[in-house]
């Protein structure tokens, strides 16, 4: 049982490139979540999906992009990256009963 | 004001002794208290899951919420290397049928062997 697996692990932009990270659950999870986390600062929420096909915003949207075309699919796109954006990224995946989270991302944008 | 507010710590002490974490919030409407470890360059895992106001004990693990107090605490009994991690609180109120969390910074903990 994999849980949340999030691709890829590690990935370094230039400024301005662009890409996708995936997550994936198999747990049949309705809500799903991406977060940042930043030293100082904790998990900070950027987009939720609450089911197939609906999306939304969450704390610090800005600059990121999502979509939840598949239930256990939940993917976060960067169109024009930044050095702001250089962060650890989390999905994570609900029942309602607390979240599981995958391994994170480290993004590095140069 | 933050939401939540969490001792970032860092904290250390000896293996076996008693570690408390604690977290204060302001928001009524949490009604669900978590705590989660995160072990270095890992995602967070669940580690005590409340309702309601009062103790919860699952091993060497104690959680405490206090309701009135808008207050909640984590106990570490026999404290061991391995529980070396940095461990953040979580609430969780309902929004519109979405449980939405809110977390701590979290607090880095050291067991010294």
């Amino acid at each position: 049982n994999a849980g949340v697996t999030q691709t890829p692990k590690f990935r370094v932009l230039k400024t301005g490139q662009s890409m996708t990270l995936l997550c994936a659950q198999d747990m049949n999870h309705e809500y799903m979540y991406w977060y940042r986390q930043d030293p100082g600062m904790g998990l900070r929420l950027i987009h939720y999906s609450v089911g197939e096909g609906t999306t939304a915003k969450g704390e610090v949207p800005d600059g990121y992009n999502v979509s939840r075309l598949k239930k256990q699919n939940f993917l976060l796109g960067l169109e024009s990256a930044a050095p702001s954006q250089t962060s650890v990224y989390f999905c994570a995946s609900s029942s309602g009963y607390g979240y599981t989270f995958g391994s994170g991302t480290r993004l590095t944008v140069v | 004001q933050k939401e939540v507010e969490q001792d970032p710590g860092p904290l250390s002490v000896p293996e076996g002794a008693i570690v408390s974490l604690n977290c204060t919030y302001s928001n009524s409407a949490f009604q669900y208290f978590m705590w989660y470890r995160q072990y270095s360059r890992k995602g967070p895992e669940l580690l005590m899951y409340t309702y309601s106001s009062g103790n919860k004990e699952d091993g060497r693990f104690t959680a405490q919420v206090d309701k009135s107090s808008k207050y909640i605490s984590l106990f570490i009994r026999d404290s061991q290397p391995s529980d070396s991690a940095t461990y953040l609180c979580a609430m969780s109120g309902w929004d519109f049928g979405n449980e939405k969390l809110t977390f701590g910074t979290g607090t880095r903990l050291t067991i010294i062997p």
